[in-house]
């Protein structure tokens, strides 16, 4: 069974700090989605990350896959009020167009 | 700008009623699909659709059913709305390329009283 979980699950932290989120699994994935989701809105793409080992930056976030495929990381420098939401990684299911969704990190920025 | 439309952003209704959730997007998507979110069960997918008239079951298919008529409408259907499908219903789509991701729309929130 192909689960994704991510780490933390609540975050609140200041302004300016820096923090990480982590999304592991015990399965190997073609490609990871990072998603943002504000409070009463839908869940938002953020990045695809497809090759193992493989680095994105999305401004003041960084976004890493783990040479195995089979975990990603989401780095944020600096971190600001409208960085608060709810972040979810998302694999496709094996063989499929279907998305297994990690259990979620909340996190808030306080100014 | 593309998009995914659910047709009501917030929905009350009794318990026992027939539910309808109507999702449209213009990206001329192949995959639609049907989720709910729940405070600490995080997204559960409902129902799918990889073509027109065509569906499959996702995790929590009891309870619900679902249609596609056209290529760009996915309705989710609750026969018999009761207090335990009070949530966050969110409908996404996709294409063909795996990378691509879904796009969602904005949710509708389901209470049943």
């Amino acid at each position: 069974t192909q689960l994704l979980e991510q780490s933390p699950q609540f975050l609140s932290i200041q302004e300016g700090e820096n923090l990480t989120v982590y999304c592991n699994s015990s399965s190997v994935f073609s490609s990871l989605q990072w998603y943002r989701q504000e409070p009463g809105e839908g869940p938002v793409l953020l990045v695809t990350v497809v090759t193992g080992g493989e680095v994105k930056k999305l401004k003041r976030l960084t976004f890493q896959f783990g040479d195995a495929r089979k975990d990603s990381s989401l780095h944020i420098t600096a971190a600001q009020p409208g960085d608060t939401g709810l972040y979810l990684c998302a694999g496709p299911f094996s063989g499929t167009y279907k998305y297994i969704f990690g259990t979620g990190t909340r996190l808030k920025v306080l100014a | 700008d593309v998009k995914v439309t659910q047709s009501s952003r917030y929905l009350v209704k009794r318990t026992g009623e027939k539910v309808f959730l109507e999702c449209v997007q213009d990206m001329d998507h192949e995959n639609m699909f049907w989720y709910r979110q729940d405070p600490g069960l995080g997204l559960r997918l409902i129902y799918f659709s990889y073509d027109v008239k065509m569906k499959e079951k996702g995790d929590i298919p009891e309870g619900y059913s679902v249609s596609r008529e056209k290529k760009e409408r996915f309705s989710l259907i609750l026969e018999s709305a009761s207090t335990n499908q009070t949530s966050m219903y969110l409908c996404a789509s996709s294409s063909d390329r795996q990378g691509d991701g879904y796009t969602f729309g904005s949710g509708t929130r389901l209470t049943v009283v």
